[in-house]
């Protein structure tokens, strides 16, 4: 799986959007694009996936750059409970959605009121 | 709809002891992956397992071993602990839609294993 580089940490401004981004420079043509994020002392929630086309739901959007060889999670109205480390991940999809997952160290993402 | 358990919720074990620690997953899920996750170490995959099937592991010691029952319950085992065992184990479910189908993967909280 291709190797992931994210900042250590951001701040954020409670109500402003948090952009959270992803270096991904050696990601092959069959590997997605994950983001998961873990609230201190709870396990990990998976937050949207995406392989090239830009993804939303109703807690995040994705944005990859067209070359993939970069995204960014955008979370468009942060609240404090968004306060989290937030990991990004790539794999090639497989069954099992859990399985074999190679987290980094993340970013922590600090809400400011 | 009820979400991954794990139990017990804390645990306290002495050296040279072994321990097992128990996942339910989310009904319908078949897929249970663990994670181990530890300060120095961060978040690191242990092994899945599927249809009582060990499918994929990590980069663990034999002392680290798990198996699942005919209705998806994990279970994983740590024989002869060391304090570098102390850690959050992590269990993950997934509904399992084929080889190549991603599926959302749902985390337990967690078991705190402390080992002294």
């Amino acid at each position: 799986d291709a190797k992931t580089t994210q900042p250590p940490s951001m701040d954020c401004a409670e109500g402003r959007a948090a952009n959270l981004p992803c270096n991904h420079s050696t990601i092959s043509g069959n590997e997605y694009v994950y983001w998961y994020r873990q609230i201190h002392s709870q396990g990990p929630q998976y937050i949207i996936h995406g392989l090239k086309n830009n993804e939303t739901n109703e807690m995040a959007s994705l944005i990859i750059t067209e070359d993939r060889k970069s995204s960014t999670l955008i979370l468009p109205h942060a609240t404090l409970r968004d306060t989290a480390v937030y990991y990004c991940i790539v794999r090639v999809r497989s069954g099992g959605g859990a399985d074999g997952l190679t987290f980094g160290k993340g970013t922590h993402l600090i809400i400011q009121p | 709809k009820a979400g991954v358990t794990q139990t017990p919720r804390y645990l306290i074990k002495t050296r040279g002891q072994q321990v097992t620690l128990s996942c339910s997953p989310i009904s319908g899920h078949r897929s249970v992956s663990w994670y181990q996750q530890t300060p120095g170490q961060g978040l690191q995959f242990l092994f899945e397992y599927f249809s009582e099937t060990q499918r994929n592991k990590g980069n663990f010691p034999g002392r680290f071993s798990g198996r699942q029952f005919s209705n998806s319950r994990s279970e994983m085992n740590v024989s002869t602990l060391e304090l570098g065992d102390s850690a959050l184990y992590l269990c993950a479910s997934s509904r399992d839609r084929g080889r190549q189908l991603y599926t959302e993967a749902f985390f337990g909280q967690g078991t705190r294993l402390t080992v002294v």
